[in-house]
């Protein structure tokens, strides 16, 4: 079975810095996607990120990316110029590509964007 | 615009009665799941459909109910026998690019 973990509980970044929030899994998998999801206060499940294990090169959207590290299992978010808006739990996910029930999600991290 | 439509945002259950959360996509994606949510909490797993007039269970899925009788509607029942039921509750489809996409979830209270 597939666990996704995320060891920061609780993070704080001032406005405009960076930070990157962490997130290892553990699969006997070779192909898969994994995401970052976040949910801020309004409670709506929104798609960060999205990345497919057989790319070597980093996803990017705008001012998220991730370093994504296959032989260490690893999936960190990174996020810049960090804004208020960005405050939210963020969910880190996995994704197998066999058949069945193929999602696995960590516990999440809350991010709080201070001014 | 394709999404997926939750209702009631709020709902109240008095004790020992049924209540039913709707959920309904024009996506057009096979698959559709029931996630429940509690405060501060990561989402686990009610139940899930991968195709019409199928489905199975998650990792929590004593005292629900679902049904899948068409392709648009995944309604997932509350039942009695669920007794601890106040939560978050998140419905969502699944494509193989998009990953999950999910609706704007049902506040769930027991009075």
């Amino acid at each position: 079975a597939q666990t996704v973990t995320q060891s920061q509980p609780e993070m704080s970044v001032q406005e405009a810095e960076t930070v990157t929030l962490s997130c290892t899994y553990d699969t006997s998998e070779n192909n898969y996607y994994l995401f970052w999801y976040k949910q801020p206060p309004s409670r709506q499940m929104i798609l960060v990120i999205r990345q497919e294990a057989y790319k070597q090169q980093n996803a990017t959207e705008n001012r998220f990316s991730v370093n994504f590290q296959k032989a260490a299992k690893s999936f960190s978010l990174k996020i810049s110029d960090s804004q208020l808006g960005d405050t939210a739990m963020y969910f880190c996910a996995f994704m197998k590509l066999s058949y069945g029930q193929n999602f696995v999600f960590g516990p999440g991290t809350r991010l709080s964007v201070l001014p | 615009d394709g999404g997926i439509t939750q209702s009631p945002k709020y709902l109240f259950r008095k004790e020992g009665q049924n209540v039913t959360l709707s959920c309904e996509q024009n996506l057009n994606h096979d698959a559709m799941y029931w996630y429940r949510q509690d405060p501060g909490q990561g989402l686990r797993l009610i139940y899930y459909s991968q195709i019409v007039n199928d489905f199975q269970k998650g990792d929590i899925a004593e005292g629900y109910s679902v049904s899948r009788e068409k392709k648009e509607s995944f309604p997932l029942t509350v039942t009695s026998a669920q007794k601890n039921p106040t939560a978050f509750y998140l419905c969502a489809t699944f494509s193989s690019f998009r990953g999950y996409t999910f609706g704007s979830g049902t506040r769930l209270t027991v009075v």
